[in-house]
């Protein structure tokens, strides 16, 4: 299985555009992640979907935060507009939940600027 | 206070040295889990525990659920193990969905 893919890998752009990240599970997975990770403030859990359906977004910042799975293969994270204190890496994680084990996997990270 | 708390913050060690790291908690969880994060930024699960005690290599995960507390242990360190460790508990309120609450974290260097 190639793991948890994200893309892009790197994203450079200026405050007030939009951002897209991409996501795409390990195939089975029932449970996906959306993570933010700063110096300041360490991993941050922002939404997480079970079976596509968005369980928590109690970590979403705020309003120009969203988040889709519209299938169990296919995740997007949207900023807009972008903001500088966006900028963090942003993991997404999957997982398969049953009988109380789970182990979730990590995506590399879309390391994201914001100017 | 944080529901998850690590320490130390930064370990250095010299290799070989026996290597414990420690994490508390104040919440009801159902499991705890040891990540590593290397310094290119990928993250790796190392351990998930909802008792006792496991081991995989020089790696040693032990947890005290009457205590709130694990800690993780590395034999015989070497630098490669030089990596930032992260301790992330899921709440048991987050029903069958596995939210995680993270540790911030603790960084090991180990100097040949």
């Amino acid at each position: 299985d190639a793991g948890v893919i994200q893309s892009p890998r790197h994203e450079v752009t200026e405050m007030g555009q939009e951002v897209t990240l991409r996501c795409k599970p390990i195939s089975g997975h029932n449970s996906l992640f959306w993570y933010r990770q700063t110096m300041m403030r360490g991993l941050e859990l922002l939404i997480y979907f079970n079976n596509n359906v968005p369980i928590d977004d109690s970590g979403m910042p705020e309003d120009r935060f969203s988040a889709k799975m519209p299938n169990a293969s296919f995740s997007t994270l949207k900023i807009q507009p972008s903001e500088p204190r966006d900028s963090a890496v942003y993991f997404c994680a999957s997982s398969y939940r049953a009988g109380g084990r789970e182990t979730q996997y990590f995506g590399p990270g879309t390391r994201l600027l914001v100017l | 206070k944080n529901e998850v708390e690590q320490s130390p913050q930064n370990l250095t060690a010299q290799e070989g040295e026996f290597i414990t790291i420690n994490c508390s908690y104040s919440v009801g969880i159902s499991a705890l889990h040891w990540l590593q994060q290397h310094p290119g930024g990928g993250i790796v699960s190392l351990f998930m525990l909802s008792s006792g005690k496991k081991k995989h290599g020089r790696l040693i995960a032990t947890i005290n659920i009457q205590e709130k507390h694990s800690s993780l242990h590395i034999t015989a360190s070497h630098p490669r193990d030089s990596a930032v460790y992260i301790c992330a508990v899921r709440w048991d309120g987050s029903g069958n969905t596995g939210k995680l609450i993270f540790g911030q974290g603790t960084t090991l260097q180990v100097k040949p």
